[in-house]
């Protein structure tokens, strides 16, 4: 069963950038036709897709973020990561990183989730 | 892409069954099998309990389940457990490899 791990900074000033990492464990972030992601969710409200990347490099990003996202990838270090961009308040969030399955078993489906990260966005 | 519409909360007493409902269009639900439920609490990280509308992954009751009908998804609970209380969020591929959730329903059991 692979396990996925977010890290990076809990806190972020106004108008700086966040930036995450996913660790993946117990697999490789190289197999094929599976993509990886990022979702995050305020305090006290929903989920909402930030983005996915594929090993290869292709990324898919959420419309209504895309001017601030940017996702890459290393497989050496078997890592993803996302970069968000001119950050305010209403980006502080538990940032969650997730294995998504675009062949076999849980075709197309969030299922694997990291713990989660809380950012907060202050000055 | 906008939200998908699911109820912000139901409830059901023990043995019961509830049915929670997840809206779309025709471009996103309407569209795709690709519809998935997850069982969240509190924090917790999500967990997948249905993919592709209505098959469950290993380890998750058959007292879930899943259909859709149109724009909206449904999942049922039947034989309701004080464990099954918790937030329910359903997610739609919309397609160009984009993907957007519901609001989440907090289920109670009475």
């Amino acid at each position: 069963q692979q396990q996925l791990q977010e890290s990076g900074p809990g806190l972020v000033k106004p108008s700086e950038t966040l930036s995450l990492t996913c660790s993946v464990s117990g697999g490789s972030i190289s197999s094929g036709s599976t993509f990886w992601a990022w979702i995050r969710q305020p305090p006290g409200k929903g989920l909402e897709w930030i983005g996915s990347i594929y090993y290869g490099g292709n990324t898919y990003y959420n419309p209504s973020l895309k001017s601030r996202v940017t996702m890459s990838v290393d497989t050496s270090k078997n890592q993803f990561s996302l970069s968000l961009s001119s950050v305010t308040a209403a980006d502080t969030a538990v940032y969650f990183c997730a294995r998504l399955p675009y062949s076999g078993y849980a075709l197309k489906s969030f299922d694997n989730w990291g713990q989660g990260t809380l950012v907060t966005v202050s000055s | 892409q906008s939200a998908l519409t699911q109820p912000p909360s139901a409830s059901g007493s023990p043995g019961q069954s509830v049915t929670l409902s997840c809206t779309g269009t025709s471009s996103d639900v309407g569209s795709y099998r690709y519809v998935s439920w997850y069982q969240q609490y509190p924090g917790k990280a999500p967990k997948l309990i249905l993919y592709g509308v209505s098959e469950r992954p290993s380890g998750v009751p058959d007292r879930f389940s899943g259909s859709k009908s149109g724009n909206t998804a449904s999942l049922t609970v039947s034989g309701l457990q004080a464990e099954d209380e918790a937030d329910y969020y359903c997610t739609s591929y919309v397609g160009n490899n984009n993907w957007v959730f519901g609001g989440g329903t907090k289920l109670t059991v009475l």
